[in-house]
């Protein structure tokens, strides 16, 4: 079965900082990786997918990394706004479903907080 | 070209009553997931309809059960509900089963008193 953690659960931090969450999980055998943003009580924006095949995605501030080997991914984010205040996911596709993974593992979160 | 629509978006319910919570997928999306939340945690697949059919199901009681019209808006119901059930209920729509374009909704929060 596939697991999914991420650390830390929270994280405060003064504005301008450069950051980095962190993303595990179990089986090394995912066809991608996903990392979402939550606003509270809100539903999920997606922030980057990293197939498989790649070892990073970059999207403004945000950039990704994927280690298969090591079941690790990492998200940095630089100079930190207020705005980036929001809970942060990180989800792989179901491992018995063989299909190109729409039906994903979540990990628990973690909750950011930007300080101006 | 409109998003993922979730109704209601807030609703209390009484110990073992049921209820069912809709979902309208994106236009030229065929393929509707839902997730439970629980407060704190992360979202949990609960069960995934394409092309009107269960295509996939997590670990969920039947109790929870769903449905997909042919215009590929669905249904969550949940029967004789717990106070564990109390939780934010997404849905996500994309086109067939790939995770090209896959578009959550704001989610219904369900209280369960």
């Amino acid at each position: 079965k596939q697991e999914v953690t991420q650390i830390p659960a929270a994280l405060s931090v003064p504005e301008g900082e450069n950051l980095v969450l962190n993303c595990s999980f179990t089986d090394s055998a995912i066809y991608n990786l996903q990392w979402f943003r939550q606003d509270p009580g809100k539903g999920l924006t997606s922030l980057l997918l990293i197939q498989s095949s790649q070892r990073e995605q970059t999207s403004g501030r945000l950039n990704a990394s994927l280690d298969k080997s090591s079941g690790r991914s990492t998200l940095y984010i630089a100079a930190s706004q207020p705005g980036d205040s929001a809970t942060y996911l990180c989800a792989v596709p179901l491992l018995v479903y063989n299909n190109a993974g729409n039906m994903l593992t979540f990990g628990g979160g973690t909750r950011l907080m930007v300080k101006p | 070209e409109t998003g993922v629509t979730q109704s209601p978006t807030h609703l209390i319910k009484t110990r073992g009553q049921q209820v069912t919570l809709r979902c309208s997928s994106q236009s030229g999306h065929n393929t509707v997931s839902w997730y439970q939340q629980a407060l704190g945690q992360g979202p949990q697949f609960i069960f995934q309809y394409y092309r009107e059919e269960e295509n996939g199901r997590g670990n969920f009681p039947p109790r929870f059960s769903g449905l997909q019209f042919p215009n590929y808006s669905s249904e969550l119901n949940v029967n004789a509900l717990e106070l564990d059930d109390s939780a934010l209920y997404l849905c996500a729509s994309s086109l067939g089963l790939t995770i090209d374009g896959y578009t959550f909704g704001s989610g219904t929060r369900l209280t369960v008193v």
